[in-house]
């Protein structure tokens, strides 16, 4: 069975902190890997996608892939309160056929 | 990135009653879309995913007859929850995917009385 384990949190951090946020996959053929915010009460929203080894930054959001050890990450510089949410990790396969697996979530908070 | 819509974003209907729910891609074909559950304060709950003209394959424990799902066009899902009961009430909200990426929609209260 396909899963994607993440640490349900609260992970908490101080304001204009790094925030880093763990997911390891147990499928060795994903090949897509994401990374949604959830607002408490609202839908998930993409935030970051990864498809190759290494990093891939946008704005304060960096994502992190190292399929070695099935292992994806992602970094928030400069922690905002507006950052609190759950964050999910979702890994998939290559192609349109696939259903992504999803990680059940860590909670983040950012305090001021 | 791409545009998920879904109507209504709330409801309340009586035990017994019928709700449909409409997911609309607008700006992007999905050639694949899925129905998701989510309880408060838990995980999401994939319920079925769909294919543009062809039936809908569930999750295991999700009632096909329950919970009837459309899908006729590339840009348009239907979610049919028949003779809703109070423990059906939850966040329902469906996904689109296009090539690679899947978005959400902003999701359905349904509270059944």
């Amino acid at each position: 069975q396909k899963e994607v384990e993440q640490n349900s949190g609260p992970l908490s951090v101080p304001e204009g902190a790094i925030a880093s946020l763990n997911c390891t996959y147990s499928d060795r053929g994903s090949q897509s890997f994401f990374w949604y915010r959830q607002y408490s009460g609202k839908s998930p929203e993409l935030i970051m996608s990864i498809y190759s080894n290494g990093d891939k930054e946008d704005g304060r959001f960096t994502a992190q892939l190292n399929k070695a050890s099935q292992y994806v990450s992602l970094l928030i510089r400069d922690s905002q309160p507006s950052d609190s949410a759950t964050y999910l990790c979702a890994a998939g396969g290559a192609g349109g056929s696939y259903i992504p697996t999803f990680g059940r979530g860590t909670s983040l908070i950012v305090h001021p | 990135g791409a545009v998920v819509s879904q109507h209504p974003s709330w409801v309340i209907c009586k035990s017994g009653t019928s709700v449909k729910i409409e997911c609309r891609s607008l700006d992007f074909q999905a050639t694949t879309m899925f129905w998701y559950r989510q309880f408060p304060k838990q995980s999401l709950m994939l319920m079925a995913t769909s294919n543009e003209g062809s039936k809908a394959t569930y999750e295991q424990g999700v009632e096909k007859d329950k919970f009837l799902i459309n899908h006729a066009s590339l840009t348009l899902s239907t979610l049919t929850v028949t003779s809703a009961h109070p423990e059906d009430s939850s966040f329902y909200i469906c996904s689109a995917r296009g090539v690679y990426e899947q978005f959400f929609g902003p999701g359905t209260r349904l509270t059944v009385l």
